[in-house]
């Protein structure tokens, strides 16, 4: 099983529609989430991090639900510049604290 | 602003060769990390290192190796190229110490091995 899984899409969506991506990791001990973006043929970029009390910026919220070990994030109102690969990381702690990320979910805008 | 730089956005090269991927950051970070990145595996840690000098193993490191010399330059070698090592790889670099704090990635080098 891998560390971190998320569905690969890709996500075709109209523009302004609301689409949601979920996560989910294995290792409970985990304590620092984030999204990354991964733009075509580019590297991947914080998009957020992610906290237990789930936070907002702009129009992507992520969410934490630390019992059922997954995050997610919504991003309202796609736009075309949406488009990109999004990726869950996760931190592990063996001896030094690394980043996990996870295959990434593509989401196309269409307009 | 914050800059990575990866010395080759492609290469090509022959089973058995020696290949040096170079990356520099200017923004006097701590760490620095090589990935690689294939379709449906995400990016996989290969080495890291915290200091100058000093390296630890990731997740894969075999068939490589890493040179830090000075703090804003790190070095993945691969002795001997194979072609299980054509992939996309990724440097990175983070402010502190504490590993989960922000990495910033550089454009990438496509390496293709023949």
């Amino acid at each position: 099983r891998k560390e971190v899984e998320q569905d690969p899409g890709p996500f075709n969506v109209p523009e302004g529609a609301t689409v949601a991506f979920n996560c989910t990791y294995s290792n409970s001990a985990s304590q620092s989430f984030f999204w990354y973006r991964q733009d075509c043929r580019k590297e991947p970029k914080l998009l957020m991090s992610v906290y237990s009390s789930g936070n907002e910026d702009g129009r992507f919220t992520a969410q934490l639900n630390r019992a059922s070990q997954y995050i997610s994030l919504l991003i309202r109102d796609s736009k075309l510049s949406d488009s990109a690969t999004y990726l869950c990381v996760v931190n592990r702690l063996d001896g030094y604290n690394k980043l996990i990320f996870g295959a990434g979910t593509r989401l196309a805008v269409h307009p | 602003d914050v800059k990575v730089t990866q010395s080759s956005r492609y290469l090509v090269k022959r089973t058995g060769e020696k290949v040096f991927l170079e990356c520099v950051q200017d923004m006097d970070h701590e760490n620095m990390f090589w990935y690689r990145q294939d379709p449906g595996l995400g990016l996989r840690l290969i080495y890291f290192s915290y200091d100058v000098k000093m390296k630890e193993k990731g997740d894969i490191p075999e068939g490589y190796s890493v040179s830090r010399e000075k703090k804003e330059r790190f070095s993945l070698i691969l002795e001997s190229a194979s072609t299980n090592q054509t992939s996309m790889y990724l440097c990175a670099s983070s402010l502190f110490g504490t590993g989960t704090d922000t990495q910033y990635f550089g454009p990438g080098t496509r390496l293709t091995v023949l």
